[in-house]
């Protein structure tokens, strides 16, 4: 089946203390992203990965990191988190060819940092 | 830079009755568009999608959108509301090519008995 896995789905944790999302897609795709959901905000895209080792800044990067070392997995890293970092996390990704394309997004990860 | 407006934070309607969801987009070429549902405690499920040709886009769950470059809008209505369909909507534009989604806010739909 073909889909996005985010891990942890739900994380409480304390300021300053490094955490990572995972995400992993079985779907070969090359186009990779990172979202935070804010209430009356929308998704705002944080970074995006167009293949290995290619990546860049979305709309929302401060006090985040990425990493794209496989194709299949993008991790989202809060080396010292804040309370404004509290927020829905959503990963996607998509193939970026031709005009069948979608985006597939992860179940979510809720964080709190308190 | 590109902008998605929808401009209902919240609508109710009751069940059976048609529905219409406003999206208003800003972008300088050719959009893709889409329509994403989210359930309570659940990702975001693609709708629909328009990149180009017919501009009434058929999608699942009955839904369907039209796309009038004229006003900017890609609306997404339903003939007949069901209890199921209770869940926040976005719609969203293509920007970059494929490497971003600009979301609107949502529109948080409510369906009454």
């Amino acid at each position: 089946e073909a889909q996005v896995t985010q891990n942890p789905r739900y994380l409480i944790t304390v300021t300053g203390k490094k955490l990572t999302v995972t995400c992993s897609q079985n779907m070969n795709h090359e186009y990779m992203s990172w979202y935070r959901q804010d209430p009356g905000l929308g998704l705002r895209q944080i970074y995006y990965s167009m293949n290995v080792e290619v990546t860049d800044k979305g709309d929302v990067p401060e006090g985040y990191k990425v990493s794209r070392k496989e194709k299949r997995n993008f991790p989202l890293i809060l080396e010292s988190p804040s309370p404004n970092q509290t927020s829905l996390y959503f990963c996607a990704s998509s193939s970026g060819q031709g005009l069948n394309t979608e985006a597939f997004f992860g179940q979510g990860t809720r964080l709190t940092v308190v | 830079a590109q902008s998605v407006t929808q401009p209902d934070i919240h609508i109710t309607v009751s069940e059976g009755a048609s529905l219409e969801l406003r999206c208003n987009y800003s972008y300088g070429a050719t959009p893709y568009l889409f329509w994403y549902v989210q359930s309570p405690g659940q990702g975001l499920q693609l709708l629909l999608k328009y990149f180009s040709g017919d501009t009434l886009v058929q999608g699942i769950k009955g839904f369907e959108a039209e796309f009038k470059r004229s006003q900017s809008s890609f609306n997404l209505r339903k003939p007949s509301v069901h209890w199921s369909d209770a869940a926040e909507y976005f719609c969203a534009v293509g920007a970059h090519g494929f490497q971003k989604l600009v979301f609107g806010t949502g529109t948080r739909l409510l369906v009454s008995p």
